[in-house]
């Protein structure tokens, strides 16, 4: 167990539909980053946040945002949502300076159909 | 930018020693972390290398090499449970990590 939360573990929605996945961090760290692995792929980076602030952005399309909340956990909204968005999202957390070791949450799993 | 390569695919035979590579083009690079991650599951860290040469943790084995812009992971006396892709990450000076593709490793009987 790394100590990062993630819900729901599993999604099931459609076509057009807006979800919101949530993570917790690990008690005390301040940065959160999520992921995307769509099947039999590598890890995809999406952003990252650091006490409250965007710190760093990847490969995150305009329909989906992301905020950390003062109690640092996070939440990434995905909106308009295609085939292709179904896929594991893994949240993880780091000590400040230490984003080179990043404790990763179970992942939440999107089927959109 | 950077970008980080590695095998697709590597197989192996239980009780073997194997080595995965990860080779990197990079600007601002300041070290190589390994992740391993199962089927199904969350990547689960393994080592960081911040200086060159070898770090050993129990079968785990992870190399640096600036000079060469090259890196390796190696696995000691396979077991089936070993079984999993591994993913190199270099970190930048912001200790944002940049992901291989990772590497599925298959163990044979």
């Amino acid at each position: 167990d790394s100590g990062v939360t993630q819900t729901p573990k599993h999604l099931i929605t459609a076509t057009g539909q807006r979800v919101t996945l949530r993570c917790s961090p690990r008690s005390g760290d301040l940065s959160v980053y999520w992921y995307q692995q769509s099947l039999d792929q590598g890890l995809q980076f999406l952003i990252q946040y650091y006490n409250g602030e965007e710190r760093a952005k990847g490969n995150i399309l305009e329909r989906f945002s992301a905020q950390q909340f003062p109690d640092l956990h996070s939440e990434l909204n995905l909106s308009s949502l295609e085939l292709g968005d179904s896929a594991l999202y893994f949240c993880a957390s780091s000590v400040p300076a230490g984003g080179h070791e990043q404790f990763f949450g179970p992942g939440t799993r999107l089927t959109v159909l | 930018g950077q970008s980080l390569e590695q095998p697709s695919e590597v197989t192996a035979v239980e009780g073997a020693i194997v080595q995965i590579n990860c080779t990197y083009q990079t600007s601002g690079f300041y070290g190589l972390s390994w992740y391993q991650q199962h089927d199904g599951g969350a990547p689960t860290f393994l080592s960081y290398n911040a200086l060159d040469g070898l770090e050993e943790t129990g079968r785990f084995s992870s190399f640096l090499s600036r000079s060469d812009s090259y890196g390796y992971l190696l696995l000691q006396e396979l077991q089936m449970k070993d079984s999993a892709s591994y993913f190199c990450a270099g970190a930048d000076s912001n200790y944002q990590l940049i992901w291989g593709a990772g590497t599925k490793l298959i163990i044979k009987p």
